[in-house]
């Protein structure tokens, strides 16, 4: 009954591979997010994504491409890994209109070797 | 413009109280509070919306203040598992933007 689940978990991976991210949410939620945190627990958001249109697009590298095929679902795909890129990636999602209450995935760490 | 909690960290015994102050240059919409522990992600603890609010969560209390730029949370009588990573968030009034704090680190030993 997970309601934000992400997969990987856990992902090493050599500089300059392309990864992906999965994420689905099973909430009813109509906005999905990207946070990435680094290793000074530092939580930066990435993209969020309203009915699968992008809202918000800080700035992120375009290695970085983000795509939500419905509502439910916010996947991420990173293109030519760097080290710098080693994060926990954590997935969330939220309703407009309830104080956007931010519910989150457990996270994928990345390790980029 | 990112929230500012202070302090950075806190170091507690077991049963001690603590207050985590979030304070923001604008007026906020509202603020969330969230903790973080070790290896895990994010939860929700509360959410204040309006100015002199103050709201409760078993032990764990908030505050917002009536000008909406400073919120506090109160840990009373702490608790072991109180230990992790809270951040305070922001809401400029876009609301689809929160705007997360930097975090304040809380360590409770037996």
């Amino acid at each position: 009954d997970t309601a934000v689940s992400q997969t990987p978990k856990y992902l090493v991976t050599q500089m300059g591979n392309d990864k992906s991210i999965k994420c689905e949410q099973n909430l009813g939620h109509d906005t999905m997010y990207w946070y990435k945190q680094d290793s000074k627990k530092f939580l930066k958001i990435m993209f969020s994504y309203n009915n699968k249109e992008l809202i918000i697009n800080e700035t992120v590298p375009n290695r970085f491409s983000p795509k939500s095929p419905d509502k439910a679902h916010l996947n991420l795909h990173i293109n030519s890994l760097e080290l710098g890129d080693s994060a926990v990636y954590f997935c969330a999602s939220s309703q407009a209109g309830t104080g956007n209450t931010i519910y989150f995935g457990e996270g994928s760490w990345l390790t980029v070797v | 413009q990112q929230p500012v909690q202070s302090p950075q960290a806190v170091i507690l015994r077991e049963g001690e109280d603590a207050v985590i102050n979030c304070s923001s240059s604008k007026a906020l919409y509202s603020v969330h509070w969230y903790r973080q522990k070790h290896g895990e992600a994010p939860v929700f603890l509360m959410i204040l919306l309006k100015g002199g609010e103050q709201k409760g969560h078993e032990k764990i209390s908030a505050s917002f203040n009536e000008k909406k730029q400073q919120s506090s949370l109160y840990l009373t009588a702490s608790q072991l598992s109180y230990s992790g990573t809270y951040f305070c968030v922001g809401n400029a009034g876009n609301n689809r933007k929160l705007i997360w704090g930097l975090g304040t680190s809380l360590a409770v030993n037996p």
